[in-house]
């Protein structure tokens, strides 16, 4: 089974801190994914990538950062925290053989509340 | 612009009752489809996948139905059970072909 883990459940941070989400895989996926689910607007990509040292923007990459040093391993960085940026946060990976067009696997989640 | 959307935020059916999940696609160009269950407290999970070369494809207890010409896509669960009871986003690929565009979601809700 593929397995996506998320470093926190629940995270409480303060307006203006850095903020490090990690997400890390174990099926050797090419493609790792960020995304934010708010009430009513569905899930919306933040960024993805498609190999180490690699990244691209998605929908909404205003006010976020990735980092992919390993394949493994994803991280999203909020460089300065805003109330607006409280959410629930999904990382997710697929297997990269066809692009876009292939299942992604969800980790469970990061809540993060900005306070 | 490219958007994929519900046509209602939520479903009520009774259990053993078939529930029909409807979704609304804006790019007449996408040429792959794929629904996922997200239950309470977990990330969602892969249902089924559709390409645009089909009308239709089963799973087990679940069919999609695709309609190009009115750019449509529906989910159909048989015999519904308390444990389907989710919320259920439909996706289309976008249109440089790297990555899925969700929809709102659609909440099911299955009384026994």
């Amino acid at each position: 089974d593929v397995k996506v883990t998320q470093s926190s459940r629940y995270l409480v941070k303060r307006t203006g801190e850095k903020v490090f989400l990690e997400c890390v895989q174990d099926m050797d996926h090419e493609n790792m994914f960020w995304y934010r689910q708010d009430p009513g607007l569905g899930l919306r990509l933040i960024y993805f990538s498609y190999d180490v040292k690699m990244k691209e923007k998605g929908d909404i990459p205003e006010g976020y950062s990735v980092s992919r040093e390993k394949k493994e391993r994803f991280s999203l960085i909020l460089e300065s925290a805003s109330t607006n940026q409280t959410s629930m946060y999904l990382c997710a990976s697929s297997q990269g053989l066809a692009g876009g067009r292939e299942t992604q696997y969800f980790g469970p989640g990061t809540r993060l509340l900005v306070l | 612009g490219e958007s994929v959307g519900l046509h209602l935020p939520t479903l009520s059916v009774q259990e053993g009752d078939n529930s029909i999940i409807n979704c609304a696609y804006s790019n007449s160009a996408s040429d792959y489809f794929i629904w996922y269950k997200q239950e309470s407290g977990k990330g969602p999970q892969f249902i089924i996948d559709i390409r645009s070369n089909m009308d239709k494809r089963q799973g087990q207890r679940v069919t999609v139905l695709l309609n190009k010409t009115v750019k449509h896509l529906s989910l159909q669960i048989a015999a519904t059970q308390p444990g389907d009871s989710a919320v259920y986003f439909c996706a289309e690929i976008n249109q440089a072909g790297t990555a899925l565009i969700f929809g709102k979601g659609t909440t099911l809700s299955v009384s026994s």
